[in-house]
């Protein structure tokens, strides 16, 4: 199966400074999804992104299918952005489902 | 537009017994899967439902099954507990039968503690 590894696995940021995750993944993909886990466990999306650039807010993300890799920036980052980012994927395959894959997440502390 | 709900949001069971957690998907959406995310991990992907039938199913035992109903809200079962099936359960919902371009949406989750 597809294989997701993102890094850092861990960031210790002060406020108002930027970020970049990285998500690496093994195979061509038809999705890829950046996800938001708050304390509470709740998944927020943040972008469906299978390729290209998109913006929202202070966040943005960039996925160069080519070369099987996403970037999720973070700009003037504050204490809430504070969490677990996750970079999930799935290849479409014979009608057989849109299951998700997740990467081992980088876990994001700002401090104020 | 109520997003994806989950029940209960808590559960603290014991070994060897059975345990039942619910789901209902985003308006308008007819495909539920389930995710199990142990501490520290990200989530991993159990089974999906469409149609009222498991389409794709991951690499959890036939201990865990589920069914979905014809509202389309769904159930995740899990027999036999064991200790190691502790973990957040996270309910996930698409459109269009979860076509290779749809977005999932994930619900709160439901937290089980197995003693």
């Amino acid at each position: 199966g597809i294989q997701v590894e993102q890094s850092p696995p861990d960031l210790i940021l002060q406020e108002g400074a930027n970020s970049t995750l990285r998500c690496n993944f093994s195979d061509s993909v038809n999705n890829l999804q950046w996800f938001h886990q708050n304390p509470w466990g709740q998944l927020i999306n943040l972008f469906y992104i299978p390729s290209g650039t998109k913006q929202n807010g202070r966040l943005s993300a960039t996925t160069v299918a080519t070369e099987r890799y996403s970037l999720l920036y973070i700009s003037s980052s504050q204490t809430t952005d504070s969490g677990v980012y996750f970079c999930a994927v799935f290849f479409w395959w014979n009608n057989a489902g849109n299951m998700l894959t997740f990467g081992g997440g980088t876990r994001l502390m700002v401090k104020p | 537009d109520a997003g994806v709900t989950q029940s209960p949001t808590h559960l603290i069971k014991t070994r060897g017994q059975q345990v039942t957690l619910r789901c209902s998907p985003k308006s308008g959406h007819d495909t539920v899967s389930w995710y199990q995310q142990a501490l520290g991990q990200g989530p991993q992907f159990i089974f999906q439902y469409y149609e009222e039938e498991e389409r794709q199913r991951g690499n959890f035992p036939d201990r865990f099954s589920g069914h979905q109903f014809p509202n389309y809200s769904s159930e995740l079962n899990v027999n036999a507990l064991l200790l190691g099936d502790s973990a957040l359960y996270l309910c996930a919902s698409s459109s269009a039968g979860g076509g290779r371009t749809d977005t999932q949406y994930f619900g709160p989750g439901t937290r089980l503690t197995v003693l």
